[in-house]
This record gives structure tokens, C-alpha cells and sequence, in this order.
């Protein structure tokens, strides 16, 4: 089974450029996630999909940064401008369900990353 | 205060030593309480999970839950320096949702022969 995949997996732009980033998530996942990991810290979620609706985008920076997931499959994440606090690694997970049954847990698999340096 | 608290370290031992690791809470509604290892520029893994309070054993590795103390433990006996990497746990449940996790800061772990 292929993983998820994500590109680019490192990018170099300066303060006020845009970038973007590609996930491709496990075929038949419905629930896509993005999570930002700054160094020395563990991962912080950005937003949740289900399908192509979004589920959770309370921690998302909304005034630089959008996501979307056309299709229900790919996601798009983009940083518009960028500033030098978003460096940091760009996680991309999905699961299969989004609710757990009998207690079982709706395991996240994650991607490779995208590392970003902002100059 | 952060929702879940972990010593970065880094925790070095000899090949073949038990080590713990350790976080601790404050949101006293989560319910899944997970481990993952994420090895250097790679994304995270999942290594174990427990629903609620309790014990699980899985080869070399056992998790631990109290959710009277707020803190869980992951102990990983006869140690490899394949198991070099960083330790995160994760919680979820209550009003954030099942599948929302929070991540303690992980922990690094060498292991040296």
C-alpha cells in the first residue's frame, strides 16, 4: 500500500513570497489533514478535511494561509505572503474514517513532510 | 500552560538499557492516548495506542495510562539504536474531537552501542 506522498519536499523562498504544497493522501482515506511542525516542537494541526468539506481550521492562520481539497482526494496547502515564523516542516496525514468504532483508534499516517525555510 | 507537556531531552543510552519516557496532561477529557516515533526528517509513526486508562505490551514496548495523575509513560525494554529517534505523544478526545491530536513536543532519544 502507497503511502502518503507529499511535495515539494524542501523549499527556500524569502519573506512576502508565496508557496505551495501538494499532498496526495492513502487511497480511500476520506479525512486529510495538514500540521505544521516548528522545530523542536511536536506537530500543531492547520485544518482537517473529511472528503472535500473542511472539518477543523481553528488554528489556521486564515489571513496568509489556505487549503483546499478538491475532489475529496489531493489537497493543496498555500502560504501567501510567507514571514520567517512559518519555517517549519508541513505534515500531511489522512485516515481512513472519521470516527473511531468500538473504541478503536482512527490511526493517522503521515507523509514525508515539506521542509520550508523562509529567508 | 501547554495542554501536553514532554521533556525534549535528549535522553542518551547504552544499547540494551529500559527507557522511559513520560508526558503529562491537563485536559482531563481526553480519551486515546498515542505514541508515535518520528525518525529524523521522516513524519511521524504510529507505535501504540490505549483508550482510557490501563496498560498495553506490545514486544519491546509497553503504555502506560493514569488518567487519575494526568500522565502516561511509554517504556521500551532491551533497547536498539534502531529505536534512535524522537518520542512524541499525542491525546485526543473531548470537545476537540477524537481524531484532533495534540502533540507533546517529543523527546529524543540515542541509543549507542
Amino acid at each position: 500500500e502507497a503511502g502518503v506522498a507529499q511535495s515539494p519536499r524542501y523549499k527556500i523562498i524569502e519573506k512576502r513570497q508565496s508557496v505551495a504544497f501538494w499532498c496526495n493522501p492513502i487511497s480511500g482515506h476520506a479525512t486529510l489533514y495538514w500540521y505544521q511542525q516548528i522545530l523542536g516542537q511536536g506537530p500543531k494541526l492547520l485544518i482537517q478535511f473529511q472528503n472535500n468539506g473542511v472539518v477543523d481550521d481553528s488554528q489556521l492562520p486564515k489571513d496568509r494561509f489556505s487549503a483546499e481539497r478538491l475532489k475529496g482526494v489531493d489537497s493543496t496547502l498555500k502560504i501567501q505572503p510567507a514571514k520567517l515564523e512559518d519555517s517549519a516542516v508541513y505534515l500531511c496525514a489522512s485516515s481512513l474514517d472519521i470516527i473511531g468504532r468500538d473504541n478503536s483508534y482512527n490511526e493517522q499516517f503521515f507523509g514525508p513532510g515539506t521542509r520550508l525555510t523562509v529567508l | 500552560q501547554k495542554e501536553v507537556e514532554q521533556d525534549p531531552g535528549p535522553l542518551s543510552v547504552p544499547e540494551g538499557a529500559i527507557v522511559s519516557l513520560n508526558c503529562t496532561y491537563s485536559n482531563s477529557a481526553f480519551q486515546y492516548f498515542m505514541w508515535y516515533r518520528q525518525y529524523s526528517r521522516k513524519g511521524p509513526e504510529l507505535l501504540m495506542y490505549t483508550y482510557s486508562s490501563g496498560n498495553k505490551e506490545d514486544g519491546r514496548f509497553t503504555a502506560q495510562v493514569d488518567k487519575s495523575s494526568k500522565y502516561i509513560s511509554l517504556f521500551i525494554r532491551d533497547s536498539q539504536p534502531s529505536d534512535s529517534a524522537t518520542y512524541l505523544c499525542a491525546m485526543s478526545g473531548g470537545s476537540g474531537g477524537y481524531n484532533k491530536l495534540i502533540f507533546g513536543a517529543g523527546t529524543r532519544l540515542a541509543v549507542h552501542p
